[in-house]
């Protein structure tokens, strides 16, 4: 059974740092990407980052492109979301979810989320 | 804003059909045949229902459906059910520039 389990939201002030983390089981963790999706409280998704199965190639939106920075432990199954210089406009609950296959842009498992309340 | 537009709300009687749109641009929904679907309840994370356009995943109910023309795609729901009603999204890989795209979600309601 494939699962992922996100941890590390919290309350971050404006300018702060946080970093999530991903931890993936029941799949071929290294053969597939992952990507962070969020929502902002009473939002839809908004992409954020994706990392692909080697960790060689990832993609961010233009929103959080030069603040944050995912990367990935594939001996720890395990992605993480460094977000740096943190925002009103971050609070969300953030997602991680493995693509459907190699580095897709569609996903077919989610994890149950984490809230990050950037607050001031 | 999302790149991708959706209605915001549909609504539908027990036992009827109901389509959601999802509009797009020859980058993203246009250019290539990779639009999934999630379905969303209150506090959940989301649920595949629809991959690449009309594949339909292992236990998702053949009452869903999806298809696409030119720029737009779409979600259907057939015998609509008290239990479909909640939100849905559609997502399309959208090249190396934007990657992945999201709509700004459509409520079901089911009356």
């Amino acid at each position: 059974e494939v699962q992922l389990l996100e941890s590390g939201g919290g309350l971050v002030q404006p300018g702060g740092s946080l970093t999530l983390s991903c931890e993936a089981s029941g799949f071929a963790f290294s053969n597939y990407g992952v990507s962070w999706v969020r929502q902002a409280p009473g939002q839809g998704l908004e992409w954020v980052s994706s990392i692909s199965g080697n960790g060689v190639t990832t993609y961010y939106a233009d929103s959080v492109k030069g603040r944050f920075t995912i990367s990935r432990d594939n001996s720890k199954n395990t992605v993480f979301l460094q977000m740096n210089s943190l925002r009103g406009g971050d609070t969300a609950v953030y997602y991680c979810a493995k693509d459907l296959f190699g580095l897709a842009g569609r996903f077919d498992y989610w994890g149950q989320g984490t809230l990050v309340n950037v607050f001031s | 804003q999302p790149a991708l537009t959706q209605p915001a709300s549909v609504s539908g009687s027990l036992g009827q059909s109901i389509t959601i749109s999802c509009t797009g641009t020859s980058n993203d929904v246009g250019g290539y045949n990779f639009v999934s679907w999630y379905q969303q309840f209150p506090g959940k994370a989301p649920k595949l229902v629809i991959s690449d356009v009309s594949n339909r995943p292992s236990g998702v109910s053949s009452r869903f459906s999806g298809s696409k023309s030119g720029n737009t795609a779409s979600l259907t729901i057939t015998g609509l059910k008290a239990e479909d009603e909640a939100d849905y999204y559609c997502n399309s890989y959208a090249g190396n520039t934007n990657f992945a795209v999201f709509g700004g979600g459509t409520r079901l309601t089911v009356l």
